[in-house]
């Protein structure tokens, strides 16, 4: 059973480019969730998607912006990027999002890097 | 808003020696609280949850946490330490009902010495 995968594991943009970065739930999970997690912090919740709609948002600003696809798999966008956007992206998934306490299973992450 | 608060950025323990990572948390109906491990250059691992029920929680890899909802804590703990057990602990907190966001703490990074 492969869980939340997620790609590219690794990437360098410079300032100002755009990237896409992609998730594919667990088996079986609905819900997918973005998270940001800065060096030495904890993550950050960027968005939720459940049935290809963004259900819920954290304090970031409309560059980030997302696409859930009928399969489930999700992709995140950020445009225009910031030095600050330098991160590990982390995706994860639950089964059923209005059930809170549901556990949340989280990919490796992708590692962005803004030059 | 729920928030957590994590004691202690850094902590140390002998192998052997009992762990204690600190958690306090912050919320105005009743959380759920969890526990996650994050090991170097990998993502996040739950170790335990909170949601109702039994305020002590039992985990993955030995660890327990106790719900107090007096103290507004959930502190982790493990009788005896690992070497294993070396990496970076974050405490989070959701809420009941509709869509679920988690809010982590600033994590722990646990040392175990030889």
């Amino acid at each position: 059973d492969a869980g939340v995968t997620q790609s590219p594991t690794h990437l360098i943009k410079t300032r100002g480019q755009q990237v896409t970065l992609r998730c594919s739930p667990k088996s079986g999970h609905d819900t997918v969730s973005w998270y940001q997690q800065a060096l030495g912090q904890g993550p950050q919740f960027i968005f939720q998607y459940y049935e290809e709609e963004e259900r819920q948002r954290g304090n970031f600003p409309d560059r980030f912006s997302g696409h859930q696809f009928p399969n489930y798999s999700s992709e995140l966008n950020v445009n225009a990027l910031l030095l600050g956007d330098s991160a590990l992206y982390l995706c994860a998934s639950s089964l059923g999002q209005a059930r809170s306490g549901n556990t949340i299973y989280f990919g490796e992450g992708s590692w962005l890097t803004v030059v | 808003a729920q928030s957590v608060t994590q004691l202690g950025s850094h902590v140390s323990v002998s192998e052997g020696a009992l762990v204690l990572l600190r958690c306090n948390y912050s919320s105005s109906v009743p959380p759920y609280l969890f526990w996650y491990v994050q090991y170097p250059n990998q993502g996040l691992q739950l170790l335990l949850k909170y949601t109702t029920g039994a305020t002590l929680v039992k985990g993955i890899n030995g660890f327990e946490a106790e719900f107090k909802k007096s103290e507004t804590s959930f502190h982790l703990t493990k009788p005896s330490a690992h070497m294993s057990d070396a990496a970076e602990y974050f405490c989070a907190v959701s809420g009941p009902g509709g869509y679920q966001k988690v809010t982590f703490g600033t994590g722990t990074k646990l040392q175990v010495i030889p």
